[in-house]
């Protein structure tokens, strides 16, 4: 199996931050790899997929990027709504496998 | 706009067979994937596994050997059943479609149920 790695597990920050979340895969991926946000007691929501691209609908303060087996989110400037757990998740192959998520609260 | 609804019992006891239905509106099963995800409380998710459209499987070995996924076509429904159960799988299940973007490269899991909580006590 691949395994994701996230760092950090949480972070506090405030209102207009940039934020960054940092997902490694134990092998090469590729571009195999999407992003999810999701809230307590709701299911998580697509953000990214292959590594940078964009969701239709989510808003353009996410991004996306690759480095080798690192990939990174990073939310240019949080809003009030982006209080939440972020999970990266592999699709190269199966089993696919998640992320143990980092959670975003407010500082 | 495709939705999706988890339905079945709450409450199942060890040793005895977790069911979940998991129901398709606003779209067809036809062409896609569809997937079972768990979350047990507090934790990350995990990937239990999918069926076709056509009814080819793929599971998560982890659990391969107590999980059937079967499809239910006319019904536009698909179903969870994971055998011999014990507290560990106590968890929010949810069914979600594999959605493939990038010209049909990469797969996603681009539209979920909201999840329903099964509890594995005596």
């Amino acid at each position: 199996d691949i395994q994701m790695t996230q760092s950090p597990s949480s972070l506090s920050a405030s209102v207009g931050d940039r934020v960054t979340i940092t997902c490694r895969a134990s092998q090469s991926i590729a571009s195999y790899l999407n992003w999810y946000q999701q809230k307590p007691g709701r299911a998580p929501n697509l953000l990214i997929y292959a590594a940078s691209r964009l969701q239709s609908g989510v808003p353009s303060r996410f991004s996306g990027s690759a480095s080798g087996t690192d990939f990174t989110l990073t939310i240019a400037s949080l809003q009030p709504e982006d209080f939440a757990t972020y999970y990266c998740q592999q699709s190269y192959s199966i089993p696919f496998t998640f992320g143990p998520g980092t959670k975003v609260d407010n500082k | 706009q495709v939705q999706l609804q988890e339905s079945g019992p709450g409450l199942v006891k060890p040793s005895e067979t977790l069911s979940l239905t998991c129901t398709v509106s606003g779209g067809f099963i036809r062409n896609y994937y569809w997937s079972w995800i768990r979350q047990p409380p507090g934790k990350g998710l995990e990937w239990i596994g999918y069926i076709y459209y056509s009814g080819v499987t793929n599971y998560n070995p982890s659990l391969k050997s107590r999980v059937t996924i079967s499809l239910d076509t006319p019904k536009n429904q698909f179903s969870l059943n994971l055998s011999s159960v014990t507290a560990a799988d106590t968890a929010v299940y949810f069914c979600a479609r594999v959605g493939y973007y990038g010209s049909g490269t990469y797969p996603t899991f681009d539209y979920w149920g909201q999840g329903a909580l099964v509890t594995v006590s005596s």
